[in-house]
């Protein structure tokens, strides 16, 4: 059983936006802004979307975005592409020992 | 451009010591800030954080793993090994190292492509 929480799937047609979401605790979400997001593709390493809550790396499309309230947080991807169709992990920072805990992923399907 | 890159036995039997390798490039882990983590998936199945090193070599484990973990660093070969003791076929897993960047709380910039590694008898 992971750390936080994500439903195990969400789906949106092509261009349409979709929201994922990801709930801890007051010990890693709620307790510090270092919520971050992966992209994971089939057979493939995760590639980090979103740190910080709500910061992109260079080269992720400002199509997706990144939000907290409370323990949870959310993920929202805008305009969506065929090529977004993957597996989507969010992480926490979880204190000095935990260090980062995850959540148990959602598969978003582009229909 | 930082890359990394895994290695170590495919396979492992019951009990037995698991070692893995992770050489990178890129990056030093003599610089203020920086570190390297092992993280792990489980076929069909959500990542794990396992372990991280730190650039002055301070150490943090997943604590329900942590009596079988060790990570260690060679600055002077640019790798980071982590050994796992006594696996199981729950160990059963693609794992993979990845880059902290300075900051990073948490998170991970760069990730290695992952290896696979099966325990059975």
């Amino acid at each position: 059983q992971s750390a936080l929480t994500q439903p195990p799937s969400a789906s949106g047609s092509p261009g349409q936006s979709v929201t994922i979401s990801c709930t801890g605790t007051s010990s890693d979400v709620g307790g510090y802004n270092y919520v971050s997001w992966y992209q994971q593709h089939p057979g493939k390493a995760p590639k980090l979307m979103i740190f910080d809550v709500s910061k992109r790396p260079s080269g992720v499309p400002d199509r997706f975005s990144g939000s907290k309230s409370d323990n949870t947080a959310s993920l929202t991807v805008s305009g969506l592409l065929a090529e977004d169709e993957a597996d989507y992990y969010c992480s926490s920072y979880g204190g000095s020992n935990s260090f980062v805990v995850f959540g148990g992923g959602t598969k978003l399907t582009v229909l | 451009q930082i890359t990394l890159k895994e290695s170590g036995p495919t396979l492992a039997k019951p009990t037995q010591t698991l070692t893995l390798t992770c050489t990178f490039s890129g990056f030093s882990l003599n610089t203020a800030g920086v570190g390297v983590g092992w993280l792990r998936q489980p076929p069909g199945k959500a990542l794990e954080w396992l372990a991280v090193i730190f650039w002055d070599d301070d150490k943090r484990y997943r604590p329900s793993l942590k009596n079988r973990l060790t990570i260690t660093k060679d600055t002077s070969k640019n790798q980071v090994v982590l050994t796992l003791t006594n696996v199981d076929p729950v160990d059963t897993a693609t794992y993979y190292c990845a880059h902290r960047r300075i900051a990073a709380y948490g998170w991970f910039d760069s990730w290695g492509q992952g290896t696979l590694v099966t325990v059975s008898s």
